[in-house]
């Protein structure tokens, strides 16, 4: 069975401060691993990796992928108010995507 | 670009009535998806289509669940009769093709009383 595992589950961190978000999978047949945003509503997509040590980064996050080591990293510099929330993993095995349990980020001003 | 339209945003319903939530997705997405949340968890795949045509629902509890996405299009998802342990967030997802990243619509919180 896929599994996908992230930690923390929740982090409260002082606006300005860096955050680095988890996530470990074991999945057969990989193909891909996403991370999502979730406030009150719909997940936001927010990167799609395929290849080992290539960084994705848009603005102040960044996210890195290790498949030989299975994880991934999140990282959130000069955090906001408006980075608080749900940060979810998710790994694509075959054509199914599984989801952690997600990261709960609040950031205090 | 209008994003994945779900409907109701909200469903307060009592236990063994019938519910169905309905989903319009992005335009030109081909393939579609049903996903339950429950409270802090992953959403969890209920069943994907490839336009009409369901080709994943191993994890849809078809007893009482049940889906359609006419003319490839919007999809609706139904729980007849529901159960308290049915009380979740019903999202819907579609993506171009699979293996793309997949957008969300907000969802339907379903209550189960």
């Amino acid at each position: 069975e896929d599994k996908v595992v992230q930690s923390p589950l929740s982090l409260v961190v002082h606006e300005g401060d860096t955050v680095t978000l988890n996530c470990s999978y074991e999945v057969t047949n990989f193909r891909s691993l996403l991370w999502y945003k979730q406030e009150k509503k719909a997940p936001t997509f927010l990167f799609m990796l395929t290849s080992s040590g290539i960084e994705k980064k848009s603005g102040r996050l960044s996210s890195i992928l290790d498949k030989k080591e299975l994880f991934s990293i999140l990282n959130i510099t000069a955090t906001q108010t408006g980075d608080s929330a749900i940060y979810l993993c998710a790994v694509e095995s075959g054509s199914r995507l599984t989801f952690g349990e997600g990261t709960q980020l609040t950031v205090n001003p | 670009e209008a994003g994945v339209v779900q409907s109701p945003r909200y469903k307060i319903i009592e236990k063994k009535q019938p519910v169905a939530f309905w989903c319009n997705p992005i335009s030109g997405h081909n393939t579609l998806y049903w996903y339950r949340q429950n409270l802090g968890q992953g959403p969890e795949l209920l069943i994907r289509y490839e336009n009409e045509e369901a080709v994943d629902d191993s994890q849809l509890p078809k007893d009482r669940f049940s889906a359609e996405r006419l003319k490839g299009v919007d999809s609706t998802l139904k729980i007849q009769p529901a159960e308290l342990g049915d009380s979740a967030v019903y999202l819907c997802a579609s993506s171009l093709s699979v293996n793309q990243p997949q957008h969300f619509g907000d969802g339907t919180r379903l209550s189960i009383l």
